[in-house]
């Protein structure tokens, strides 16, 4: 079973609106991370957002939040006010922080996104 | 930023040669990963190192092979390259430890062509 799943290959935003990225998880692990990572087109990986599994407020960042349901786990980030710097591919991975695992991050597919001005 | 760097940055190689990518670090980071990504996988794990001459396996380990003699260095062998391998290759390192909010930290990436 895919451990991260992202289920919007592509998304479009007005500018200065709103936007949800999906994100759903699974892992019977009590103890897990949830992190969201930003790719531009020039290629790097930027680390925007994290989510442990004990938080019990949501993650914010600037004009990034997740939207952490851990019942339904789902890990969704939350963009407000979209900016035209915020076209790229976006990532949610997960770390489960058991011994043992390696340390290991999992990552979804990825989701597009496109501000149109 | 976190002091990574992957060499070469860009390589066209034929089927059949072997490659061998570096990733070097210089944040002393126990945990160091090889990812490769292509469009509509993500990024994959290939292989991982939790110390000097420990490694394991990731999802999509068949075809390559990885050292670590050092902490800082973190190397990945195609040893016969293959047109399924033509990829972008990402090194990452850490977090340092299981709690926390730690991220890992990626390299700049290696774009691979195997003709």
């Amino acid at each position: 079973a895919q451990k991260i799943t992202q289920t919007q290959p592509g998304m479009f935003v007005q500018e200065k609106e709103a936007v949800t990225l999906d994100c759903t998880y699974d892992t019977s692990d009590p103890s897990y991370g949830l992190f969201w990572y930003k790719q531009p087109s020039s290629g790097e990986m930027i680390f925007l957002i994290y989510q442990g599994s004990y938080d019990q407020q949501n993650a914010t960042e600037g004009r990034y939040s997740l939207n952490f349901q851990k019942a339904r786990k789902s890990a969704n980030l939350v963009i407000s006010a979209s900016q035209l710097g915020d076209s790229a591919m976006y990532f949610c991975a997960m770390r489960e922080a058991t011994e043992g695992t390696g340390n290991q991050f999992y990552f979804g597919t990825g989701t597009s996104l496109t501000v149109i001005p | 930023d976190a002091g990574i760097t992957q060499s070469p940055r860009h390589k066209v190689t034929e089927t059949g040669t072997p490659v061998t990518l570096r990733c070097h670090q210089t944040e002393n980071h126990r945990y160091m990963y090889w990812y490769r990504q292509d469009p509509g996988h993500g990024l994959r794990l290939i292989h991982y190192s939790y110390g000097v001459k420990d490694t394991d396996k990731g999802e999509v380990s068949d075809g390559y092979s990885v050292s670590r003699s050092k902490t800082e260095d973190f190397l990945l062998t195609l040893e016969s390259a293959t047109s399924s391998q033509t990829s972008v290759y990402f090194c990452a390192i850490g977090p340092p430890g299981l709690a926390g909010g730690e991220t890992q930290y990626f390299g700049p990436g290696t774009r691979l062509l195997v003709l």
